[in-house]
């Protein structure tokens, strides 16, 4: 079974610091993605990956970058963390786009709360 | 990118066939709709997904409308372990998805 790994259940981190979620996959996957989940908003897309050193920008990059040295890794960053990035935020990997119809594997999630 | 609209909230029968809509008026041909699942405090599952055909496996049924503007997840037998949040995706360009705020399905014994 494929597995997503995220670093940290729950972290927790004070208005300014720069702040590291990790992200592993063990199936080759190119396809990375950070999503944040907030109560009443769903899921939504912060920055994706198609390969190694690539990334583009979801739905709400702002107050975010990311990190991709490596295939199975995917970094998200908070160069200063805001109270309002209090939130979850779930790491998703996918094979790479053939005719359509891949899966999207998740991790656990890591609950961030910035005091 | 296609969108999808889905029902905030429903309830089943604990044992009864639990039916969940969605609503994708503006997919094009070549998008596959998804369904995924979320148990509180756990990643989203996925369930299954399709193109044009209806499709069923160990969890569940996709039925798809032929002009392809809805869907139905069917989930045949409901069980208390499937109270959770359904999402209704269809995959945007290049591999993208797009979650909205999901179907909360609650099954009740």
């Amino acid at each position: 079974d494929v597995k997503v790994t995220q670093s940290s259940r729950y972290l927790v981190k004070r208005t300014g610091e720069k702040v590291f979620l990790e992200c592993v996959q063990d199936m080759d996957h190119e396809n990375m993605f950070w999503y944040r989940q907030d109560p009443g908003l769903g899921l939504r897309l912060i920055y994706f990956s198609y390969d190694v050193k690539m990334k583009e920008k979801g739905d709400i990059p702002e107050g975010y970058s990311v990190s991709r040295e490596k295939k199975e890794r995917f970094s998200l960053i908070l160069e200063s963390a805001s109270t309002n990035q209090t939130s979850m935020y779930l790491c998703a990997s996918s094979p790479s786009p053939g005719q359509g119809g891949e899966k999207l594997f998740f991790g656990s999630g890591t609950q961030l709360s910035v005091l | 990118d296609a969108k999808t609209t889905q029902p905030t909230s429903m309830d089943c029968a604990e044992g009864r066939a639990a039916n969940l809509p969605c609503n994708h008026s503006t997919i094009s041909g070549n998008e596959y709709v998804y369904w995924y699942r979320q148990i509180h405090s756990q990643g989203p599952q996925y369930i299954i997904h399709g193109l044009k055909n209806n499709e069923t496996n160990e969890m569940a049924s996709l039925i798809i409308t032929e002009d392809r503007k809805s869907s139905t997840l069917i989930l045949p037998h409901a069980t208390l372990r499937d109270t959770a949040v359904y999402y209704c995706i269809v995959e945007g360009r290049r591999n993208q998805f797009y979650f909205g705020t999901g179907t909360s399905l609650t099954v009740i014994p």
